[in-house]
């Protein structure tokens, strides 16, 4: 199965400022999710947003989709040191078939 | 709080072991998983279940096998332990038929094998 890609693979910002996170995939889905990932840990997961839907909203973080352009975008407005993790996109392919995951995000937001 | 428990969080084994990985959640979910991570390769899907004694192999299965004899329960067997296999492993579980809906993760298992 063919993984979505994320943009950039590392990003460092400054606390206060905004981090976005890019995504990319080429086949049609059911729903695209967003995760994230402490060092060492379990993925947790932040959002879902289904094909339907062009943008969602869940506290700092909000989620775009364009289907036509097969991408999505995650942005976490005010970042917190705390933010820092490694943040993955995962698309739900159409039909009864797991999420397929990309290679993430490493997000370092510096105090 | 829903839990996906992964029995070991650091293990160690030697070249030609069996090793067995075991995961337990407590969310009566229906669907189960077994990703391996690898830096630069992202999360990669080895096999999964959507029910009891019932399993499906992802997209690298090789070299490994899995139990699920328990709803609760999904075992990952490495038959012969391979340096390559040295990894971090990731249990995951979904509620509802198919695999739509969000997953819960374990905290991962680094196995180290020498």
């Amino acid at each position: 199965s063919q993984q979505g890609e994320e943009d950039p693979q590392a990003l460092s910002i400054q606390e206060g400022e905004n981090a976005t996170m890019n995504c990319s995939y080429k086949t049609s889905i059911n729903n695209l999710q967003w995760y994230r990932q402490n060092s060492g840990r379990g993925l947790v997961h932040l959002i879902l947003i289904r094909s339907n839907e062009r943008e969602k909203h869940s506290g700092r973080l909000r989620v775009t989709l364009d289907t036509s352009k097969k991408s999505s975008s995650l942005l976490i407005t005010a970042s917190r040191a705390a933010d820092t993790a490694s943040y993955f996109c995962a698309r739900s392919p159409s039909g009864n078939t797991p999420l397929v995951f990309g290679k993430g995000t490493r997000l370092s937001v510096i105090a | 709080d829903v839990k996906v428990t992964q029995s070991s969080r650091y293990l160690v084994k030697r070249t030609g072991e069996k090793v067995f990985l075991e995961c337990v959640q407590d969310m009566d979910h229906e669907n189960m998983f077994w990703y391996r991570q690898d830096p630069g390769l992202g999360l990669r899907l080895i096999y999964f279940s959507y029910d009891v004694k019932m399993k499906e192999k992802g997209d690298i299965p090789e070299g490994y096998s899995v139990s699920r004899e328990k709803k609760e329960r999904f075992s990952l067997i490495l038959e012969s332990a391979s340096t390559n296999q040295t990894s971090m492993y990731l249990c995951a579980s979904s509620l509802l038929g198919g695999t739509n809906e969000k997953l819960f993760f374990g905290s991962g298992t680094q196995l180290s094998v020498l």
